[in-house]
């Protein structure tokens, strides 16, 4: 079956501008991650959806960073008035219910210039 | 607020050498993940250690976590070229939450 998809691949954008990254996940997989890599660092937690459950924000490293899981599915992080330090490879995974091992999209790389 | 560290950062071994990754942590755990990441790639789901004193293998890769549940290890026996990545501990410590915390991460290079 599919794995989990993220889109765009790479994606360049200037100082100040707002982005948005996309996450499809495994069909049937209720819980959904957002991670940060910097290069050559380890993942970073951004947030965490479980079903219909309150998403865990408590990674979302300031307010300009958001997001949203609809219909339990498809899920968008935002990040609005990018700076260079956003500059990252943003992964998303998924899972079954707890503790199930996650599976990772291929990542979105973004640069602020 | 919960950290997990991991030793080494970094290790070069000559192909068919062992290799050991260590990760603690200064909290009680309710499991521990392994994942490893090629270079350029994303992470790939090992194995998940969830009992004290638990040890799996899967044929040259030993696994083994510890009595308090604070501490884990990857051990490679025999290193080859294809082992080649950053191998990344996860620690859940379960409650309300399923968040994973990443440890730092080990990369192995292995030298034919």
């Amino acid at each position: 079956g599919a794995g989990v998809s993220q889109s765009p691949s790479n994606k360049v954008t200037e100082k100040g501008k707002d982005v948005e990254l996309r996450c499809d996940p495994i069909s049937g997989h209720t819980a959904l991650y957002w991670y940060r890599q910097s290069l050559g660092q380890g993942l970073e937690f951004l947030i965490y959806f479980q079903g219909n459950s309150a998403p865990d924000k408590s990674g979302l490293p300031s307010d300009r960073f958001s997001a949203e899981r609809t219909g339990g599915s498809v899920s968008t992080l935002t990040i609005q008035r990018t700076q260079q330090e956003d500059s990252a490879v943003y992964l998303c995974a998924s899972s079954l219910a707890r503790p199930y091992e996650q599976y990772f999209g291929p990542g979105t790389r973004l640069t602020v210039t | 607020g919960q950290q997990v560290m991991q030793i080494p950062q970094y290790q070069h071994v000559q192909e068919g050498e062992d290799f050991t990754t260590y990760c603690n942590s200064s909290t009680t755990l309710s499991n521990i993940q392994w994942y490893k990441q090629r270079p350029g790639g994303h992470p790939v789901f090992l194995i998940q250690l969830v009992k004290s004193g638990e040890v799996k293998k899967q044929k040259r890769l030993t696994f083994q976590f510890g009595e308090a549940k604070k501490n884990s290890s990857l051990h490679i026996t025999a290193t080859q070229t294809t082992d080649v990545g950053t191998y990344f501990c996860a620690a859940n410590y379960g409650g309300a939450t399923n968040k994973l915390i990443f440890g730092t991460g080990t990369l192995l290079a292995v030298q034919p």
